[in-house]
């Protein structure tokens, strides 16, 4: 049982814009900021997004990030084949003193 | 850009220790607030967050696997490393070690392309 609440999976059409849900806590999201990552198999984990809606340098600005409370929402726009992976939300819970992950989300593009 | 580097065996026996250690180049590993961090993933599962060092070997456990835990830093090697003791087949996965962004923030921004260990007689 994960720490942070995403869906199991998601799908949409290519070229069509698709969110990804990221809830958790006061402890959690709710004090600190979340990152997201992708993670294509057999790779290892990338940020996509950090200090909850800030993109690293080479992601494109199709991808973009939001919060709101202890929520966090990724959003994916102009979809591609390519974007099919699973996403990740992370964050640092100051309660229990760990980092978090979500469960992560499979994303597959129809 | 900094570089991470897992590396030990990928066969351990249960109950016996799995040692891991991550070489960073690239970039000194005494930068500042960073904290250096090791993550796993079981086969077809998520990311779970074991633990994190800094620079001045000040540490930070998961709960549930604190009491069989050691990480620690060698700063003149630029690596730190992982010991997990009384393993089972429960802690077969993928090992990443990860560098760490100060909080608020804690991204991982770099990481390793990970290390599979398999815990089997």
């Amino acid at each position: 049982q994960s720490v942070l609440t995403q869906p199991p999976s998601v799908s949409a059409a290519p070229g069509q814009k698709v969110t990804i849900s990221c809830s958790g806590s006061s402890s959690n999201i709710g004090r600190n900021h979340v990152s997201w990552y992708q993670q294509v198999p057999g790779a290892a984990p990338k940020v996509l997004i950090y200090d909850n809606d800030k993109r690293p340098l080479g992601i494109p600005d199709r991808f973009s990030g939001s919060k709101s409370g202890t929520s966090v929402t990724l959003g994916i726009s102009g979809l591609q084949t390519g974007d099919e992976a699973d996403y990740y939300c992370g964050t640092w819970d100051s309660g229990l003193i760990t980092g978090v992950f979500g469960g992560g989300t499979k994303l597959t593009v129809l | 850009q900094v570089q991470l580097q897992e590396s030990g065996p990928g066969l351990v026996k249960p109950s016996q220790t799995l040692s891991l250690t991550c070489t960073v180049s690239g970039g000194s590993i005494n930068g500042g607030d960073i904290h250096w961090s090791w993550i796993r993933q079981p086969a077809g599962k998520g990311l779970e967050w074991i633990g994190r060092i800094n620079p001045s070997g000040s540490t930070n456990y998961n709960p549930s696997l604190r009491s069989r835990l050691t990480i620690s830093i060698d700063t003149s090697k630029d690596q730190f490393s992982l010991r997990l003791n009384s393993v089972t087949a429960a802690d077969t996965a993928v090992y990443y070690c990860a560098r760490m962004h100060p909080l608020p923030g804690g991204t991982f921004d770099s990481w390793g392309r990970g290390t599979l260990v398999t815990v089997s007689s």
